[in-house]
C-alpha cells in the first residue's frame, strides 16, 4: 500500500461547479501538506501549503487537513476551464530535508 | 527571474546506452531535488542535495542511477546502461528550505526520457 493514496480520476465537471479532491495517508509523521497543479507537459506548481489541521483559503481554493483521520482535501469553487489540469497532493516529514511524497494525481477537466 | 531549467527537454536513447540529464536550479536555492514521473507510479522522489552533498539518496532505484551537484548549483543525473523501465519524465526542483520544513519547491519542466 502506498503511503499516500489519491483517486486518479479522471474527473469531469461543468464550469462553475465546486470540485473536491482528496488524499489519504498512512504515515502519521507527515507534518507538511501541499497541493500542486500540473498542466500537460509542464512541471508541477505549488497551489497550497499547510502544516496544521484545519482550513486554509486562498481565493477560490481551500485546503483542508484532518490529521486525526489522515485525510486532506482541496476544494475549488466556481471552477473554470483554466483549472483543467492534474492536481497532486504531496506530504513531507519534518527534518527530512524536504523530500516530498506525492499522491498519484487527479486529472480534472472543467467543461465550458 | 529565471525558473528551474532542465536539458534536454526530450531524450530518446537505445537500451544499454548511458544518458545525462541536467538541472539548473533557481539562483540561491541551496536545496535541489530529483523526482521521476511515470505512468502508474506517479511522482517519485529520487535524491536530495543540500549544497553539493546528497544526504538522502534513498529513492535512486538502482546503482545504475547516480547524481552529482557542483558549485552548489548545476546538477546532473546519470543513468547508466538504460533499460526500458527507465522511460519516464525526470523532474528537478529547487528550494530555499525553511527550518525543518520543505519550503516551496519550484519545479522545472522535466526531461522526457524514452528508452527504445
Amino acid at each position: 500500500q502506498k503511503e499516500v493514496e489519491q483517486d486518479p480520476g479522471p474527473l469531469s465537471v461543468p464550469e462553475g461547479a465546486i470540485v473536491s479532491l482528496n488524499c489519504t495517508y498512512s504515515n502519521s509523521a507527515f507534518q507538511y501538506f501541499m497541493w500542486y497543479r500540473q498542466y500537460s507537459r509542464k512541471g508541477p506548481e505549488l497551489l497550497m501549503y499547510t502544516y496544521s489541521s484545519g482550513n486554509k483559503e486562498d481565493g477560490r481554493f481551500t485546503a483542508q487537513v484532518d490529521k486525526s483521520s489522515k485525510y486532506i482535501s482541496l476544494f475549488i469553487r466556481d471552477s473554470q476551464p483554466s483549472d483543467s489540469a492534474t492536481y497532486l497532493c504531496a506530504m513531507s516529514v519534518k527534518n527530512q530535508g524536504g523530500k516530498l511524497i506525492f499522491g498519484q494525481g487527479t486529472e480534472l477537466s472543467v467543461k465550458p | 527571474g529565471a525558473g528551474v531549467s532542465q536539458s534536454p527537454s526530450n531524450k530518446v536513447t537505445e537500451k544499454g546506452k548511458d544518458v545525462e540529464l541536467r538541472c539548473d536550479p533557481i539562483s540561491g536555492h541551496t536545496a535541489l531535488y530529483w523526482y521521476r514521473q511515470s505512468l502508474g507510479q506517479g511522482l517519485e522522489f529520487l535524491i536530495y542535495f543540500q549544497g553539493n552533498s546528497a544526504p538522502d539518496k534513498s529513492g535512486l532505484p538502482s546503482d545504475r542511477f547516480s547524481a552529482e551537484r557542483t558549485g552548489g548549483s548545476v546538477s546532473t543525473l546519470t543513468i547508466q546502461r538504460t533499460q526500458q523501465e527507465d522511460s519516464a519524465v525526470y523532474l528537478c526542483a529547487s528550494s530555499f528550505p525553511l527550518a525543518g520544513g520543505p519550503g516551496e519547491q519550484f519545479f522545472g519542466p522535466g526531461t522526457r526520457l524514452t528508452v527504445l
